[in-house]
């Protein structure tokens, strides 16, 4: 089993739609859950931080921690074009060394 | 420069070959981590360095594997004797500091492929 499981998508949405992401991790010692974006051919950028449960909202995004059950979301609000990416989530017992899930590729269609 | 600085961008290789990429961090950045992304998956830790030194080294999946970063600044990854399967992107990240609260900057990565 792996560590962070992703659902790998690909999803397709239309503009204006709410995105769900999310993953699931086995370790309960992992107190650092972060989204990054990734587009094509780029490197990852991080989108949310959070280290405890409940929400942590920035504009569009929001980001849903719950340890009890070893679950994390990121919702998009209003998703546009320029939210196609892969989204990968990524979690930490440190922060210094991230496990990455596999990605989930996004396509915002106008 | 204002962000990660990752050369070769493409590297292409014969299978045995000694290859080395190079990582320039933001400047001023003491935490330098190198990363591998297969194709379709996420990022993989492989080490990472606080100033000189490797803090953490137990993502490298061999002994073909060695970095270095002498001065606290430029990172190298070395990999000697290239196998058809260390085809991936390597990605480079720096860290103002490395602390758990401090944000991980990714440079755009080697695309590594082994013929």
């Amino acid at each position: 089993q792996k560590e962070v499981e992703q659902d790998p998508g690909p999803l397709s949405v239309p503009e204006g739609a709410i995105v769900s992401l999310n993953c699931t991790y086995s370790n309960s010692a992992f107190q650092y859950f972060m989204w990054y974006r990734q587009y094509s051919r780029k490197g990852p950028e991080l989108l949310m931080y959070t280290y405890s449960s409940g929400n942590k909202e920035d504009g569009r995004f929001t980001a849903q921690v719950d340890k009890s059950s070893k679950y994390i979301s990121l919702f998009i609000r209003d998703s546009q074009p320029s939210d196609s990416a892969t989204y990968l989530c990524a979690i930490s017992l440190s922060a210094r060394q991230l496990t990455f899930g596999s990605g989930t590729q996004l396509t915002v269609l106008p | 420069g204002a962000g990660v600085s990752q050369t070769p961008s493409n590297k292409v290789t014969e299978k045995g070959k000694y290859v080395e990429l190079r990582c320039d961090p933001i400047s001023g950045h003491t935490a330098l981590y190198w990363y591998r992304q297969s194709l379709g998956q996420g990022p993989e830790f492989l080490i990472y360095f606080q100033g000189t030194g490797a803090a953490d080294d137990s993502g490298l999946p061999n002994d073909r594997f060695f970095a270095v970063r002498p001065e606290g600044s430029v990172s190298t990854l070395k990999i000697q004797r290239t196998e058809r399967g260390d085809s991936a992107v390597y990605l480079c990240a720096s860290s103002s500091t490395g602390g758990a609260h401090t944000e991980a900057f990714f440079g755009q990565g080697t695309r590594l492929t082994v013929v």
